[in-house]
């Protein structure tokens, strides 16, 4: 148990849904971040929030959408999305960004498959 | 850009040691961090270099040199459960933690 949530933990969709991802942690942190796990690669960092406010958009493709309403939960709105966007999408959670060591824990990922 | 190199596969026996390496080149540097993933779950911490040397925790330590782009990850006493996924990542000048693509290790009985 990290303290990091995250539901679903797997997700079948096609090409034309619309799904969500929801991600809590209840660390009393105050950075959250998305990052896109696919077999062999590094993870990628995706989106960055830090007191609510998304401080990184790493050239994401606007068929994922971020939302941060408060700083204990983040979601990633999912539309349109294409085969290769087939991933784990895991969610962290860190103290603050720019401070302490910057150590992530993790929540234990969604299994995104699309048809 | 970001450049963390580790390998992709490792394969040792119960009860021997293996040493994971990472190096790297990235914009700035405040930090490395190894963390553990076993299929299917969270990445978890296992250790964090910000200074050149060793850092021992049990069975596991990690090393860093700063001025080589270097670090590694000893596994001692190999077990079973150590069979995982091993991630190096880089604290840079953002602070944000960039990750290499981790390294598969087998424990073999």
């Amino acid at each position: 148990e990290t303290g990091v949530t995250q539901t679903p933990r797997h997700l079948v969709m096609g090409m034309t849904n619309k799904k969500s991802l929801k991600c809590e942690q209840h660390l009393g942190h105050n950075a959250m971040y998305w990052y896109k796990q696919s077999a062999k690669k590094p993870l990628e960092l995706m989106f960055v929030y830090n007191f609510k406010e998304q401080t990184e958009n790493n050239s994401v493709p606007s068929r994922f959408s971020p939302e941060c309403p408060n700083s204990s939960h983040l979601f990633l709105h999912l539309h349109t999305l294409q085969p290769e966007d087939s991933a784990l999408y895991l969610c962290a959670s860190s103290q603050e960004l720019g401070t302490g060591s910057g150590e992530l824990f993790f929540g234990e990922g969604s299994r995104l498959t699309v048809l | 850009g970001q450049n963390i190199d580790q390998p992709t596969e490792m394969t040792a026996t119960e009860g021997a040691i293996v040493q994971i390496n990472c190096t790297y080149q990235t914009s700035g540097f405040n930090g490395l961090f190894w963390y553990q993933q076993h299929a299917g779950e969270a990445p978890t911490f296992l250790s964090y270099n910000v200074l050149d040397g060793l850092e021992e925790k049990g069975r596991f330590s990690s090393f860093l040199s700063r001025s080589k782009g270097y670090s590694y990850l000893l596994l001692k006493e190999l077990q079973m459960k150590d069979s995982a996924s091993y991630l190096c990542a880089v604290n840079n000048e953002d602070y944000k933690l960039s990750f290499g693509a981790g390294t598969t290790v087998t424990v073999r009985a």
